[in-house]
């Protein structure tokens, strides 16, 4: 049981250039989220999404796009970087039993956009 | 709009001496309360959650937190820190709204000296 792992784990890009991070998870989550982490700023929510095939906007959502096309899979695009997108970026996932659910998170993503 | 106020932006203690870490929630309603601690370049762990039922939450490594409705507080202690205790903790409340979504505190960076 490797709970939510996210590829890759560093990556350097240009501004302009795209990519796509992947989280995988599985615990049969419903949930899933992807964050961003900027210094002083605690994490904010990029995306998210309550099943397969749905995903909705989270307070960040500008610049990224994402997909759900299995369960255990969201990713993260970036269609076109800007150094301002320079973050760690954090996956959960979460089981839908309502507020006593917990969270879980993936090791993270550094991304640095030049 | 709910809010998470992390009243210390760095803590520093000694080793062996108890750890404060101060949150304040903004729910008029009776939330879910999480403390996550994220050691350096790591992801999230859990540290403990309060979901009404009692109000002092045990967690692990030692950590545990008091829910206090009249305060809308729920501050972190430790009796006696230890050099591992060092890393960033994160006061969180939710899930809440049609998505479950989590609303993060800003960060408390623990140091730890010998």
């Amino acid at each position: 049981n490797a709970g939510v792992t996210q590829t890759p784990k560093f990556r350097v890009l240009k501004t302009g250039q795209s990519m796509t991070l992947l989280c995988a998870q599985d615990m049969n989550h419903e949930y899933m989220y992807w964050y961003r982490q900027d210094p002083g700023m605690g994490l904010r929510l990029i995306h998210y999404s309550v099943g397969e095939g749905t995903t909705a906007k989270g307070e960040v959502p500008d610049g990224y796009n994402v997909s759900r096309l299995k369960k255990q899979n969201f990713l993260l695009g970036l269609e076109s970087a800007a150094p301002s997108q320079t973050s760690v970026y954090f996956c959960a996932s979460m089981g839908r039993g309502g507020p006593k659910e917990t969270q879980y998170f993936g090791p993270g993503t550094r991304l640095l956009v030049l | 709009a709910q809010s998470v106020t992390q009243l210390d932006s760095h803590v520093s203690v000694s080793e062996g001496t108890p750890v404060l870490l101060r949150c304040n929630y903004s729910s008029s309603y009776s939330p879910s309360l999480f403390w996550y601690v994220q050691h350096p370049n790591k992801g999230l762990q859990l540290l403990l959650k309060y979901t009404s039922a009692a109000t002092l939450v045990k967690g692990i490594n030692g950590f545990e937190a008091e829910f206090k409705k009249s305060e809308t507080s729920f501050h972190l202690t430790k009796p006696s820190a230890h050099m591992s205790d060092a890393a960033e903790y994160f006061c969180v409340e939710g899930p809440s709204g049609g998505y479950n979504k989590l609303i993060f505190g800003a960060g408390t960076r623990l140091a730890v000296h010998p």
